[in-house]
């Protein structure tokens, strides 16, 4: 079974803090994903990677920063934590290659709270 | 711009009911439809993935169609349990992202009564 595993189910940072959050996935996959998901919103991608040190932005990138240093391991970076990211993140991972057509699979999740 | 459509938002069912949840999707030019289920305050489980041309998939008591000319897709759940309680989230992968992003349903909200 694939497995993705996040650092922390739960988080709390204060207000202009760097917070690092870490995703791991142990089937080799070359894509991983960074979503976070609020109430009424849905979920949003905020980056993703197609391969080791290759980032690309998604649809609400601002105030996050991410680090693919390693296949296995994608970090997203919020460099000056703020109330209005406190949310539920969650990250993903899929093959690639001619699988574009694979599934995704999703990490526990972390609650971030920045007070 | 490719949108997700789930209804019911919310079902409530007794136990022993076989259901249906529903997606609709507004652009047919897609990768591929999957299902997926979150339990309250938890990460996404795969349940279903459909591709594009294909017309179904099962797993156990679920069962997923997608009709991609009419852009929709149906979960049957058969012989429902208090143990489905959960979010269902349908999404979809659109061709002309590259299938790099995945555009989300807002769920349907199962309660399976004992």
């Amino acid at each position: 079974d694939v497995k993705v595993t996040q650092s922390s189910r739960y988080l709390v940072k204060r207000t202009g803090e760097k917070v690092f959050l870490e995703c791991v996935q142990d089937m080799d996959h070359e894509n991983m994903f960074w979503y976070r998901q609020d109430p009424g919103l849905g979920l949003r991608l905020i980056y993703f990677s197609y391969d080791v040190k290759m980032k690309e932005k998604g649809d609400i990138p601002e105030g996050y920063s991410v680090s693919r240093e390693k296949k296995e391991r994608f970090s997203l970076i919020l460099e000056s934590a703020s109330t209005n990211q406190t949310s539920m993140y969650l990250c993903a991972s899929r093959a690639s290659g001619r699988a574009l057509a694979k599934a995704q699979y999703f990490g526990p999740g972390t609650r971030l709270t920045v007070t | 711009k490719q949108e997700v459509t789930q209804i019911p938002a919310a079902l409530s069912v007794p136990e022993g009911e076989n259901l249906v949840l529903n997606c609709s999707f507004t652009d047919s030019a897609i990768y591929n439809l999957q299902w997926f289920r979150q339990d309250p305050g938890k990460g996404l489980t795969s349940l279903l993935l459909i591709q594009s041309s294909q017309r179904e998939q099962t797993s156990g008591r679920l069962n997923a169609s997608l009709d991609k000319s009419s852009g929709r897709s149906t979960l049957y759940i058969a012989a429902s349990q208090p143990g489905d309680s959960a979010t269902y989230l349908c999404a979809v992968s659109p061709l002309n992202t590259g299938g790099f992003k995945t555009i989300f349903g807002a769920g349907t909200r199962l309660f399976v009564k004992a």
